[in-house]
């Protein structure tokens, strides 16, 4: 079946833009989680949606980030006035309730 | 301190080699564990969920020590195909199921 994709997987924008990263995930997944990783660095949490519940932004590093989910499915991650720390690959995982997470491709964001 | 603590390697082996990688994590909450696997530039990928038993799933064996929190990952007859980076990955209890990833052991297995 589809795994999870996000779009675009490459992004390169300039200092001060604004970025919409996107994700669909697995069909019939509740739980959806975005996480970035920066060159040579593990991953870091950003924030999780499970169904309807508020979503938790406890990783979002500054309030520059923002995310929202729609009807349940597809998300849409914000970054407004990039700066360059902001350069990472953003991935988004799905899963079914508190079962393994499956990882979407990623977008790879340069800020310049 | 990090919450989920790897040696970063490299593992260089030769093909056939039995290496075993290890893992720590410092938050004795955590419930599940897992070990992820990440090529380069691609998204990692479930390798085997860890559970308190122990447990097997071909020529790789995952053991979970929780007194120690400590996690071992063991894989026998390595193949070229196993170089990679391995993740030691913890769920965060205070975050609903969100995952904390150590930054990865690199592996690379040599014919």
């Amino acid at each position: 079946g589809a795994g999870v994709s996000q779009s675009p997987s490459n992004k390169v924008t300039e200092k001060g833009k604004d970025v919409e990263l996107r994700c669909d995930p697995i069909s019939g997944h509740t739980a959806l989680y975005w996480y970035r990783q920066s060159l040579g660095q593990g991953l870091e949490f950003l924030i999780y949606f499970q169904g309807n519940s508020a979503p938790d932004k406890s990783g979002l590093p500054s309030d520059r980030f923002s995310a929202e989910r729609t009807g349940g499915s597809v998300s849409t991650l914000t970054i407004q006035r990039t700066q360059q720390e902001d350069s990472a690959v953003y991935l988004c995982a799905s899963s079914s309730g508190n079962s393994e997470q499956y990882f979407g491709p990623g977008t790879r964001l340069t800020v310049t | 301190r990090k919450e989920v603590e790897q040696d970063p390697g490299p593992f260089n082996v030769p093909e056939g080699a039995t290496v075993a990688f290890n893992c720590t994590y410092s938050n004795s909450a955590s419930q599940s564990f897992f070990w992820y696997r990440q090529d380069c530039r691609k998204e990692p990928k479930l390798l085997m969920s860890v559970y308190s038993s122990g447990n097997e799933d071909g020529r790789f064996t995952a053991q979970l020590n929780r007194a120690s929190q400590y996690i071992s990952l063991l894989i026998r007859d390595s193949k070229l195909s196993d170089s990679a980076t391995y993740l030691c990955v913890v769920n965060s209890p205070n975050s609903g199921y969100a995952l904390n990833f150590g930054k990865g052991t690199s592996l690379l297995v040599t014919p």
